[in-house]
């Protein structure tokens, strides 16, 4: 059974630049969640969609957004990149909502440098 | 609101001993409280997960045990071995059905 996927895996970008990050689930899973990892900061919830609609909002500017496609992939964007989004960029997928019945499987992430 | 504080942030202990990292939470309605290890360089991954109508869980050598009055939960490693040296993150399920994760805890076991 495939893990859950994350491309690119690495990404370097400009300040001001915009970036779309890939993530698709676990087969069967309708459920994608996205956290942005800094250090310090641990895992900071960005969104979770659930069946193409958005469930969840974490406490990010409108520059961070998402979708999610009729096959459970969801993609995220990041527009007019700062500095300070460099981060590892991690997607979870789960069977239901907030990981309630059998927890989150992550991806390995998307490193994001911007510079 | 919706929190989830972790302590310690570092944690040193020697081979053997028993390693505990604490949290508490804001929600009082959250009811789901999973455990993360992430390795250095790898993905965080599930090793333990508790509900909020059971007050204590164990899987050999790691438990997980709730508070609920007090909004707390705990996971208690005994028998620590170098292969336990890894950041671990609590997490809680809140009532708008996010799982919100604490800040983390590097542990070293030192051999």
């Amino acid at each position: 059974k495939a893990g859950v996927t994350q491309t690119p895996r690495y990404l370097i970008k400009t300040r001001g630049q915009q970036v779309t990050l890939s993530c698709s689930p676990i087969s069967g899973h309708r459920s994608v969640s996205w956290y942005q990892q800094t250090p310090g900061q641990g895992l900071q919830f960005l969104f979770e969609y659930f069946s193409e609609t958005q469930r969840n909002k974490g406490n990010f500017p409108g520059r961070f957004s998402g979708r999610q496609f009729s096959n459970s992939r969801s993609e995220m964007n990041v527009s007019t990149l700062e500095l300070g989004d460099s981060a590892l960029y991690l997607c979870a997928s789960s069977l239901g909502t907030g990981g309630i019945n059998y927890g989150y499987t992550f991806g390995s992430g998307t490193r994001l440098t911007v510079v | 609101g919706e929190n989830v504080e972790q302590h310690p942030s570092t944690l040193s202990v020697q081979e053997g001993d028993s390693a505990v990292i604490k949290c508490t939470y804001s929600d009082s309605a959250s009811n789901y409280f999973p455990w993360y290890k992430q390795e250095l360089g790898k993905r965080p991954q599930l090793i333990i997960d508790i509900r909020s109508n059971v007050g204590e869980k164990k899987d050999q050598r790691i438990a997980v045990t709730l508070n609920k009055t007090a909004k707390h939960f705990s996971l208690h490693i005994t028998e620590t071995q170098p292969e336990d040296s890894a950041v671990y993150f609590c997490a809680a399920r809140v009532n708008t059905d996010k799982l919100i994760f604490g800040t983390g805890t590097r542990l070293q076991v030192f051999p």
